[in-house]
């Protein structure tokens, strides 16, 4: 299974673009990098997945590079309430979601 | 509203007693699953279920026990066998599981044995 590394916890201001960079050295062919964002005492909560290149949606953008080793999580002018834990998992479609400790923002005004 | 729920949001057990902790979901999904999530940690995988009447162990799987008898249910005991149950447990589904990158979580069961 590939691992994920990620950092332990970032700060960051309000307005402020927050980059989180996940590494994935041992991705498969067949794996995907997508990321989950978690409240206290809330269940996690799906943000964004991708191959490769860049997705970007409502919320965040995902830039991968092409030989995949790593992906960063890129959080447009962040607010107080983007203060969560992110996860980075890698995985194929039909096996089990490992999710590591996460990176915890930490958004101030 | 569709989603996924869970019940109680707070349960506490006497050691040696079994609990069961509900998960229900109106979302039509085909695959359910269970984590456990300690203080701190990331969440760790107990049971999982692609279809009704059908369920795999997941990583942390002993001292639990599941069934899905209904597609809508995939409720889980925890039994006194393990060893320690206090922790925060998350029931997750997906429309199935070649398609479980994303995955929507119940808002949690906070479980507490003394």
């Amino acid at each position: 299974l590939a691992k994920t590394t990620q950092p332990i916890s970032m700060d960051s201001y309000e307005g402020q673009e927050v980059n989180i960079t996940c590494s994935h050295n041992n991705i498969a062919t067949n794996d995907y990098i997508t990321w989950y964002q978690q409240f206290p005492s809330q269940g996690p909560r799906f943000i964004i997945q991708g191959y490769k290149t860049k997705v970007t949606n409502e919320v965040a953008s995902l830039f991968i590079p092409a030989d995949r080793k790593s992906s960063t999580l890129s959080l447009p002018r962040v607010s107080l309430s983007d203060t969560a834990v992110y996860y980075c998992l890698s995985k194929q479609a039909g096996t089990a979601l490992i999710f590591g400790k996460g990176t915890t923002l930490s958004v101030s005004s | 509203d569709g989603g996924i729920t869970q019940s109680p949001k707070y349960l506490f057990r006497k050691e040696g007693q079994n609990v069961t902790l509900s998960c229900e979901q109106n979302l039509n999904h085909d695959a359910m699953y269970w984590y456990r999530q300690d203080p701190g940690q990331g969440l760790r995988l107990i049971y999982y279920s692609q279809i009704v009447n059908d369920f795999q162990k997941g990583d942390i799987a002993e001292g639990y026990s599941v069934s899905r008898e209904k597609k809508e249910s995939f409720p889980l005991t925890v039994t006194s066998a393990q060893k320690n149950p206090t922790a925060f447990y998350l029931c997750a589904s997906s429309i199935g599981s070649d398609s479980d990158l994303e995955q929507y979580f119940g808002p949690g069961t906070r479980l507490t044995v003394t």
